[in-house]
C-alpha cells in the first residue's frame, strides 16, 4: 500500500463548477497535511495547510481533513481555466517527520 | 530576488559522468533538502540537512552525495550518472528544524537528462 495516494486524473471539470480532489494516507500518526499546485514545468507551490480535523477555507480552497478516516481533500469553487494543474497532497510522518507526497491528481478546467 | 535557487536548470550529459547541482536559499531557513520528480511525477524525498547536519537519508545510492557548506547551501553531487538518474531535481527549504508542520519553499528544479 502506498503511503499517500490520490488518484491520477485527469479529473475534468468544467469552468465554475467545483473541483475535488482527494487523497489517502496509510500512518495514522500523522499530523500535518498540505495541498500543492504543481504547473507543467514549474515547481510545487503551496496551496493550503491543515492539521485539525475538519474543513479550513482560504478563498476559493477548502481543505478538509478527517484523521479517523484517513483522507484529506481539496475543494476549489468557482474552477477557473488557470486552475488546471497538478494538485500534490503531501503528509507528514509521524516520528521521522518526512515529506510523503502522493503521486498528484491532474486537474483540466474547461472553459 | 529569488527564495530558493538552483543551478543549473538544465542538464544534458552521458551515461558514467560527474555532476553537481547547486541549491542556495535566501530565506534565512534552517532546514533544506532535495527531492526526486521522475517521469511520472512522483516527488520523492532523498535528502535533508538542518543547520547543515543530515537529518533525513533515504535510500539512494551511494553514487548521490549531498554536501552543506553552510544553511544556506545545499548541494547534491552524483557520480558515475545512469539513464535512471534522468528527473527534475528540486530543492527546497522550511524554516526551523523540519518537524514537518512547515511549508516547504521549492526552487525551480534542475532537469537531468542522462544519454
Amino acid at each position: 500500500q502506498k503511503e499517500v495516494e490520490q488518484n491520477s486524473g485527469p479529473l475534468s471539470v468544467p469552468e465554475g463548477a467545483i473541483a475535488s480532489l482527494n487523497c489517502t494516507y496509510s500512518d495514522r500518526g500523522s499530523q500535518s497535511f498540505f495541498w500543492y499546485r504543481q504547473y507543467s514545468g514549474k515547481s510545487p507551490e503551496l496551496i493550503m495547510s491543515i492539521y485539525s480535523n475538519g474543513d479550513k477555507e482560504d478563498g476559493r480552497f477548502t481543505a478538509q481533513l478527517n484523521k479517523a478516516s484517513q483522507y484529506v481533500s481539496l475543494l476549489i469553487r468557482d474552477s477557473q481555466p488557470s486552475d488546471s494543474a497538478t494538485y500534490l497532497c503531501a503528509v507528514v510522518t509521524s516520528g521521522t517527520y518526512k515529506y510523503i507526497f502522493g503521486t498528484g491528481t491532474r486537474l483540466k478546467v474547461l472553459a | 530576488d529569488t527564495a530558493v535557487s538552483q543551478t543549473p536548470k538544465y542538464l544534458v550529459t552521458q551515461m558514467g559522468n560527474d555532476k553537481s547541482i547547486k541549491c542556495e536559499q535566501n530565506l534565512g531557513h534552517d532546514t533544506m533538502y532535495w527531492y526526486k520528480q521522475d517521469s511520472k511525477k512522483f516527488l520523492k524525498i532523498m535528502f535533508s540537512y538542518n543547520n547543515k547536519e543530515l537529518i533525513i537519508n533515504e535510500t539512494v545510492p551511494n553514487r548521490f552525495s549531498p554536501k552543506s557548506p553552510d544553511k544556506a547551501h545545499l548541494n547534491l553531487h552524483i557520480n558515475s550518472l545512469e539513464l535512471g538518474d534522468s528527473a527534475v531535481y528540486f530543492c527546497a527549504s522550511s524554516p526551523a528544524g523540519g518537524l514537518g508542520s512547515e511549508t516547504q519553499y521549492f526552487g525551480p528544479g534542475t532537469r537531468l537528462l542522462v544519454l
